[in-house]
């Protein structure tokens, strides 16, 4: 069984300073990780996506998350928020070629950025 | 424009009214997939469909039904809708599963009275 745990439901940072959303995971396979962000009303959009290559993945919007095999961690970063990225986000864990059922979301973490 | 388009947009109905939420995308992908979105459980899974004719049960079946006879169309069918299906509901596609991106639509806030 897999599952993701992202640790804060909320995160309040200041613009112009970094960003860390956390996300733990587990998965008794290679898993393939997601990060989603929601903005309101509408649809959720992919910022990036990492599947075994490189471990530090780059995303759009400035983000990039790091992935820990030994800490079992996904963590979510950016170096200066802007307003715009106030929104809610998601970790995803799926299977690395696994079955299609197998899509796991987190409970989402709201980002604030306070001007 | 490459989208993901569900319909409607907002829906309030009464317990045992079928209702149908539409999604259609113009991707020519051949997973698709319903979530529902609830306030911190984050989204999960309805249903999905590998390709035309072929679904398959998500994590949260129970009381929906879906049908793939076209391979753009993927609609959510409520045939008793109850209260505890009161929700937001997204559609999403991707080119051929859950390892790659997926897209979403805008989702359907569905109340159900």
């Amino acid at each position: 069984a897999q599952s993701v745990t992202q640790l804060d439901s909320h995160v309040s940072v200041s613009e112009g300073t970094p960003v860390l959303l956390r996300c733990n995971y587990s998965s008794s396979y290679s898993p393939s990780l997601f990060w989603y962000v929601q903005h309101p009303n509408k649809g959720l959009q992919l910022l990036l996506k990492y599947t075994s290559a490189a471990t530090l993945v780059k995303g759009i919007n400035g983000f990039e998350a790091e992935f820990k095999k030994s800490e079992t961690s996904f963590h979510l970063t950016k170096p200066s928020a802007h307003m715009s990225d106030a929104a809610e986000y998601f970790c995803v864990v799926t299977l690395m070629g696994g079955s299609a059922r197998q899509l796991t979301f987190g409970s989402g973490t709201q980002l604030t950025v306070l001007p | 424009e490459a989208q993901v388009t569900q319909n409607p947009r907002y829906l309030i109905t009464v317990t045992g009214k079928k209702l149908t939420v539409t999604c259609s995308q113009n991707m020519n992908h051949e997973y698709m997939s319903w979530y529902r979105q609830d306030p911190g459980l984050g989204l999960r899974q309805i249903y999905y469909s590998m390709n035309v004719e072929v679904t398959d049960k998500g994590d949260v079946p129970e009381g929906y039904k879906v049908s793939r006879k076209e391979k753009r169309n993927f609609p959510l069918i409520l045939e008793s809708p109850s209260p505890n299906q009161t929700s937001l509901y997204f559609c999403a596609s991707s080119h051929q599963g859950t390892n790659e991106k997926l897209f979403f639509g805008s989702g359907t806030q569905l109340s159900v009275l």
